[in-house]
Protein backbone atom coordinates (compact mmCIF):
# COMPACT_ATOMS: atom_id res chain seq x y z
CA UNK A 1 0.00 0.00 0.00
CA UNK A 2 0.78 3.49 0.02
CA UNK A 3 3.01 4.88 2.27
CA UNK A 4 3.95 8.38 3.98
CA UNK A 5 3.76 11.11 1.28
CA UNK A 6 5.13 14.46 1.86
CA UNK A 7 4.72 17.68 -0.46
CA UNK A 8 7.09 19.38 -2.03
CA UNK A 9 10.37 17.03 -1.82
CA UNK A 10 12.24 20.69 -1.96
CA UNK A 11 11.61 24.22 -0.96
CA UNK A 12 13.31 27.46 -1.72
CA UNK A 13 12.34 30.48 -0.36
CA UNK A 14 13.63 33.98 0.85
CA UNK A 15 13.78 34.69 4.50
CA UNK A 16 10.87 36.48 5.77
CA UNK A 17 8.62 34.33 3.81
CA UNK A 18 5.68 32.46 4.46
CA UNK A 19 5.47 28.39 3.79
CA UNK A 20 2.99 25.57 3.96
CA UNK A 21 4.70 21.70 3.87
CA UNK A 22 2.23 19.21 3.61
CA UNK A 23 1.74 14.99 4.95
CA UNK A 24 -0.34 12.40 3.77
CA UNK A 25 -0.19 9.79 6.40
CA UNK A 26 -1.10 6.22 5.57
CA UNK A 27 -4.72 5.76 5.61
CA UNK A 28 -6.24 4.67 8.98
CA UNK A 29 -3.30 6.08 11.18
CA UNK A 30 -4.49 7.61 13.91
CA UNK A 31 -1.31 9.46 15.02
CA UNK A 32 1.01 12.13 12.93
CA UNK A 33 4.32 13.51 13.91
CA UNK A 34 6.31 16.04 12.36
CA UNK A 35 10.19 16.18 13.31
CA UNK A 36 13.20 18.66 12.09
CA UNK A 37 16.15 16.82 11.03
CA UNK A 38 19.55 18.87 10.54
CA UNK A 39 22.63 18.04 8.83
CA UNK A 40 24.29 15.25 10.87
CA UNK A 41 21.30 15.14 13.25
CA UNK A 42 18.87 12.96 14.58
CA UNK A 43 15.14 13.99 14.07
CA UNK A 44 13.89 16.84 16.23
CA UNK A 45 10.26 16.23 17.59
CA UNK A 46 8.04 19.01 17.07
CA UNK A 47 4.53 17.94 17.43
CA UNK A 48 2.23 15.16 17.38
CA UNK A 49 -1.28 14.51 16.61
CA UNK A 50 -3.37 12.00 17.97
CA UNK A 51 -6.83 12.11 15.29
CA UNK A 52 -7.21 16.46 15.00
CA UNK A 53 -6.42 17.48 17.59
CA UNK A 54 -2.68 18.04 18.33
CA UNK A 55 -1.80 16.20 21.58
CA UNK A 56 1.84 17.30 22.15
CA UNK A 57 3.22 21.00 20.56
CA UNK A 58 5.75 21.25 22.92
CA UNK A 59 8.58 20.82 20.27
CA UNK A 60 7.70 23.74 18.15
CA UNK A 61 10.25 25.87 18.73
CA UNK A 62 8.09 29.42 18.35
CA UNK A 63 5.26 30.99 17.58
CA UNK A 64 5.73 31.06 13.93
CA UNK A 65 5.89 27.45 13.74
CA UNK A 66 2.09 26.01 13.54
CA UNK A 67 0.51 22.62 12.32
CA UNK A 68 -3.15 21.66 11.85
CA UNK A 69 -4.78 18.34 10.94
CA UNK A 70 -8.68 19.50 10.14
CA UNK A 71 -9.86 16.08 9.17
CA UNK A 72 -7.39 13.47 10.55
CA UNK A 73 -5.59 12.88 7.94
CA UNK A 74 -3.13 15.22 6.23
CA UNK A 75 -1.69 17.69 8.10
CA UNK A 76 0.01 20.50 7.17
CA UNK A 77 3.06 22.35 8.66
CA UNK A 78 3.14 25.96 8.83
CA UNK A 79 6.12 28.21 9.51
CA UNK A 80 5.65 32.31 9.00
CA UNK A 81 7.98 34.66 8.29
CA UNK A 82 11.10 31.92 7.82
CA UNK A 83 14.56 32.62 9.05
CA UNK A 84 17.51 30.92 8.20
CA UNK A 85 17.77 29.04 10.52
CA UNK A 86 14.27 27.11 9.72
CA UNK A 87 16.82 25.16 7.06
CA UNK A 88 16.36 21.85 7.56
CA UNK A 89 14.61 18.66 6.68
CA UNK A 90 11.00 18.41 8.02
CA UNK A 91 10.20 14.82 8.01
CA UNK A 92 6.47 13.61 8.86
CA UNK A 93 5.75 9.98 10.76
CA UNK A 94 2.48 8.34 11.00
CA UNK A 95 1.93 5.04 13.28
CA UNK A 96 -1.60 3.31 13.54
CA UNK A 97 -2.35 3.66 17.48
CA UNK A 98 -1.46 7.06 19.92
CA UNK A 99 0.54 5.82 22.97
CA UNK A 100 4.24 5.32 21.49
CA UNK A 101 4.26 1.78 20.83
CA UNK A 102 4.13 1.11 17.50
CA UNK A 103 6.63 2.17 14.99
CA UNK A 104 6.21 5.17 13.26
CA UNK A 105 6.25 4.75 9.44
CA UNK A 106 8.22 8.10 8.28
CA UNK A 107 8.03 9.90 4.79
CA UNK A 108 10.56 10.80 2.43
CA UNK A 109 10.80 14.54 4.03
CA UNK A 110 10.80 17.80 2.50
CA UNK A 111 14.09 19.88 2.46
CA UNK A 112 13.61 23.82 3.15
CA UNK A 113 16.17 25.83 2.22
CA UNK A 114 15.73 29.30 3.30
CA UNK A 115 18.00 32.08 1.61
CA UNK B 1 15.31 14.63 31.29
CA UNK B 2 15.29 12.01 28.62
CA UNK B 3 18.25 11.26 26.62
CA UNK B 4 19.73 9.22 23.89
CA UNK B 5 23.55 8.39 23.41
CA UNK B 6 25.11 6.65 20.10
CA UNK B 7 28.84 6.98 21.18
CA UNK B 8 29.97 6.51 18.02
CA UNK B 9 30.08 8.93 14.77
CA UNK B 10 30.99 6.14 12.22
CA UNK B 11 31.43 2.17 12.58
CA UNK B 12 34.10 0.37 10.30
CA UNK B 13 33.29 -3.54 10.02
CA UNK B 14 34.44 -6.02 7.26
CA UNK B 15 31.72 -7.99 5.41
CA UNK B 16 30.43 -11.44 6.69
CA UNK B 17 31.71 -10.13 10.27
CA UNK B 18 29.45 -9.23 13.19
CA UNK B 19 28.76 -5.78 14.07
CA UNK B 20 27.11 -3.75 16.81
CA UNK B 21 25.96 -0.32 17.15
CA UNK B 22 25.62 1.07 20.66
CA UNK B 23 23.02 3.07 22.23
CA UNK B 24 22.45 3.82 25.86
CA UNK B 25 19.44 5.94 26.93
CA UNK B 26 18.13 7.92 30.18
CA UNK B 27 14.41 7.76 30.76
CA UNK B 28 12.06 8.27 33.57
CA UNK B 29 10.57 5.29 33.86
CA UNK B 30 10.42 2.01 31.91
CA UNK B 31 11.35 2.95 28.56
CA UNK B 32 9.92 2.60 24.64
CA UNK B 33 13.25 2.06 22.72
CA UNK B 34 13.59 1.69 18.86
CA UNK B 35 16.18 1.70 16.12
CA UNK B 36 15.69 3.00 12.65
CA UNK B 37 18.02 3.08 9.29
CA UNK B 38 18.22 5.77 7.01
CA UNK B 39 19.60 4.62 3.60
CA UNK B 40 20.77 7.32 1.15
CA UNK B 41 18.41 9.36 -0.47
CA UNK B 42 15.68 7.66 1.52
CA UNK B 43 13.55 7.88 4.62
CA UNK B 44 13.80 6.54 8.06
CA UNK B 45 13.02 3.24 8.26
CA UNK B 46 11.84 0.96 11.02
CA UNK B 47 14.52 -1.98 12.06
CA UNK B 48 12.93 -3.18 15.68
CA UNK B 49 11.53 -2.07 19.30
CA UNK B 50 11.60 -2.64 22.56
CA UNK B 51 8.46 -2.79 24.59
CA UNK B 52 8.46 -5.02 27.60
CA UNK B 53 9.21 -8.86 27.69
CA UNK B 54 12.13 -10.43 26.73
CA UNK B 55 15.40 -8.25 26.46
CA UNK B 56 16.35 -10.20 22.80
CA UNK B 57 14.79 -8.39 20.13
CA UNK B 58 14.31 -9.33 16.79
CA UNK B 59 14.26 -6.96 13.52
CA UNK B 60 14.40 -6.71 10.12
CA UNK B 61 17.31 -7.86 7.63
CA UNK B 62 18.55 -10.14 10.26
CA UNK B 63 19.29 -7.40 13.00
CA UNK B 64 18.53 -7.36 16.69
CA UNK B 65 18.73 -5.82 19.97
CA UNK B 66 19.62 -6.59 23.51
CA UNK B 67 18.02 -4.78 26.04
CA UNK B 68 20.08 -4.22 29.35
CA UNK B 69 18.27 -2.84 32.02
CA UNK B 70 21.19 -2.06 34.41
CA UNK B 71 23.17 -0.59 31.80
CA UNK B 72 20.88 1.65 30.12
CA UNK B 73 21.65 0.21 26.49
CA UNK B 74 19.78 -1.14 24.04
CA UNK B 75 22.37 -1.68 21.47
CA UNK B 76 22.12 -3.19 17.67
CA UNK B 77 23.53 -6.11 16.56
CA UNK B 78 24.10 -8.46 13.59
CA UNK B 79 25.81 -11.63 13.14
CA UNK B 80 27.04 -11.76 9.67
CA UNK B 81 27.47 -7.84 8.07
CA UNK B 82 26.23 -7.51 4.38
CA UNK B 83 27.83 -4.32 2.20
CA UNK B 84 24.03 -3.22 1.57
CA UNK B 85 23.86 -2.87 5.36
CA UNK B 86 25.92 0.53 5.38
CA UNK B 87 23.63 3.15 6.25
CA UNK B 88 22.60 5.67 9.10
CA UNK B 89 21.31 3.95 11.93
CA UNK B 90 19.19 5.83 14.83
CA UNK B 91 18.58 4.67 18.33
CA UNK B 92 15.06 6.63 19.99
CA UNK B 93 13.70 6.37 23.03
CA UNK B 94 10.26 7.55 24.93
CA UNK B 95 9.00 6.74 28.20
CA UNK B 96 5.67 5.25 28.97
CA UNK B 97 4.33 8.82 29.77
CA UNK B 98 4.59 10.84 26.89
CA UNK B 99 5.14 10.81 23.04
CA UNK B 100 7.93 12.39 22.21
CA UNK B 101 10.22 10.47 20.40
CA UNK B 102 14.00 11.63 21.52
CA UNK B 103 16.33 10.60 19.12
CA UNK B 104 20.28 9.77 19.04
CA UNK B 105 22.25 11.35 16.61
CA UNK B 106 23.07 8.44 14.65
CA UNK B 107 25.66 6.54 13.81
CA UNK B 108 27.07 5.36 10.05
CA UNK B 109 27.65 1.98 9.10
CA UNK B 110 30.30 1.13 6.72
CA UNK B 111 30.62 -2.29 5.81
CA UNK B 112 33.79 -2.73 3.88
CA UNK B 113 33.76 -5.87 1.08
Amino acid sequence: GAGVSQTPSNKVTEKGKYVELRCDPISGHTALYWYRQSLGQGPEFLIYFQGTGAADDSGLPNDRFFAVRPEGSVSTLKIQRTERGDSAVYLCASSLRAGGVDEQFFGPGTRLTVL
Amino acid sequence: AQSVAQPEDQVNVAEGNPLTVKCTYSVSGNPYLFWYVQYPNRGLQFLLKYITGDNLVKGSYGFEAEFNKSQTSFHLKKPSALVSDSALYFCAVHGISNYQLIWGAGTKLIIKP
